[in-house]
């Protein structure tokens, strides 16, 4: 099974600034098949980014994933108060699809 | 607009039983592949369960291999999980995805508690 491991757990950050979020895979993630979500408090996950960097529909170009093998970002350019939240990155190279444990943006 | 919409969650007791469901619509559901993903209370994200498209294949994962069965009703474009012998730990919001790889729709989730 592969483990994915989120950095920071929480990043404090404010509107306009840019935010860096990391997941590192215990072993490599071929192909790039690597997924980013996104969760508000409530609300369903929704799908961000998948093969390390293509943006699902709808979702904005302040979005963007990027890496490969067993390190992964996911950058947001510019903060908007709607995109504080917990992120979650998911790799399907390997069945079953693991999950990493997120990392919550919050307003600073 | 495609939609999935999952119903059924409940209080149970431990070692009880239930089964929820999730209605599809505005897709082809015969064609896609699905899965069951759970979250317990204040936790990240777990998957528990995969169906093929045909429902031939099935896999579960290893903390409900054994208790949950997964199963399709293609004709009634519906996604079932039968879930027995519940224990605490079994306690968590339960969603139904569409499955590409990764999850590219999602329901808005039903909760089921596990508790005396």
């Amino acid at each position: 099974e592969i483990v994915l491991t989120q950095s920071p757990g929480t990043l404090s950050l404010s509107p306009g600034e840019r935010a860096t979020l990391s997941c590192k895979a215990s072993q490599s993630v071929s192909s790039g098949y690597l997924a980013w979500y996104q969760q508000k408090p409530g609300q369903a996950p929704r799908l961000l980014t998948y093969a390390a960097s293509f943006r699902a529909t709808g979702i904005p170009d302040r979005f963007s994933g990027s890496g490969s093998g067993t390190d992964f970002t996911l950058t947001i350019s510019r903060l908007e108060p709607d995109d504080f939240a917990v992120y979650y990155c998911q790799q399907y190279h390997l069945s079953p699809g693991t999950f990493g444990p997120g990392t919550k943006v919050e307003i600073k | 607009e495609m939609q999935l919409v999952e119903s059924g969650g409940d209080l149970v007791q431990p070692g009880g039983s239930l089964r929820v469901s999730c209605a599809a619509s505005g897709f082809s559901f015969r064609t896609y592949e699905m899965s069951w993903v759970r979250q317990a209370p204040g936790k990240g994200l777990e998957w528990v369960s995969y169906i093929s498209s045909t429902g031939s294949t099935r896999s579960y994962a290893d903390s409900v291999e054994g208790r949950f069965t997964i199963s399709r009703d293609n004709a009634k474009n519906s996604l079932y999980l039968q879930m027995n012998s519940l224990r605490a730990e079994d306690t968590a919001v339960y969603y139904c995805a569409r499955h590409v790889g990764y999850f590219d729709s999602w329901g808005q989730g039903t909760r089921v508690t596990v508790s005396s």
